[in-house]
């Protein structure tokens, strides 16, 4: 059962315009989710977080919305870049629990 | 300062060989994890150490073993390596159990 969901596999976007990845999950503590970036053949690097008493963060090109009653983040990347173009994961952890969930990851590409 | 690294890169073992994937990071860290991601699947976390000399299990933890004798390094081990073993591996750490977690570049295991 997966409890944190990024139904699109992938996204296409041309450079300059907004990148939009969506990320659904089920489990009703998650309480703090993150958003990580991943080139092939890399680990993941932290992008930014949001904790569930916010429903906006933004760190320059990146702004991340959480709509908790419908259980919904997003991550909003503007103007895209081609060194985007990576996998996104929005892995999710709830109260004290540190431990990280993970969805399947959305794979960006950003055309020139 | 090197963050997270991982050894070896890369391994190709055959059913039933053992062998031991070192995880080190040089920024003081507490917490260590190690995961596995398999293709179009998120990570999945096998165990995790909240300090030296502790370990627990994560969500996927039969198969291996880990070890935490030094803070700087996470060591784990596959006894009997099975094809379904197959994956790969990424360490990470963090400060604490609630700060974001650092990713290693990753090895990459083939059990044939």
């Amino acid at each position: 059962d997966q409890q944190v969901k990024q139904n699109s596999p992938s996204l296409s976007v041309q450079e300059g315009r907004i990148s939009i990845l969506n990320c659904d999950y089920t489990n009703s503590m998650f309480d703090y989710f993150l958003w990580y970036k991943k080139y092939p053949a890399e680990g993941p690097t932290f992008l930014i977080s949001i904790s569930s008493i916010k429903d906006k963060n933004e760190d320059g090109r990146f702004t991340v919305f959480l709509n908790k009653s419908a259980k919904h983040l997003s991550l909003h990347i503007v103007p895209s870049q081609p060194g985007d173009s990576a996998v996104y994961f929005c892995p999710a952890r709830g109260g004290s629990n540190y431990k990280l969930t993970f969805g399947k990851g959305t794979l960006l590409t950003v055309n020139p | 300062n090197a963050g997270v690294t991982q050894t070896p890169k890369f391994r190709v073992l055959k059913t039933g060989q053992s062998m031991t994937l070192l995880c080190a990071q040089d920024m003081n860290h507490e917490y260590m994890y190690w995961y596995r991601q398999d293709p179009g699947m998120g990570l999945r976390l096998i165990h995790y150490s909240v300090g030296e000399g502790t370990t627990a299990k994560g969500e996927v933890p039969d198969g291996y073993n880990v070890s935490r004798l030094k803070k700087q390094n996470f060591l784990l081990g596959l006894e009997s390596a099975a094809p379904s073993q197959t994956s790969v591996y990424f360490c990470a750490s963090s400060l604490a159990g609630l700060n974001e977690q650092f990713f290693g570049p990753g090895t990459r295991l083939t059990v044939l």
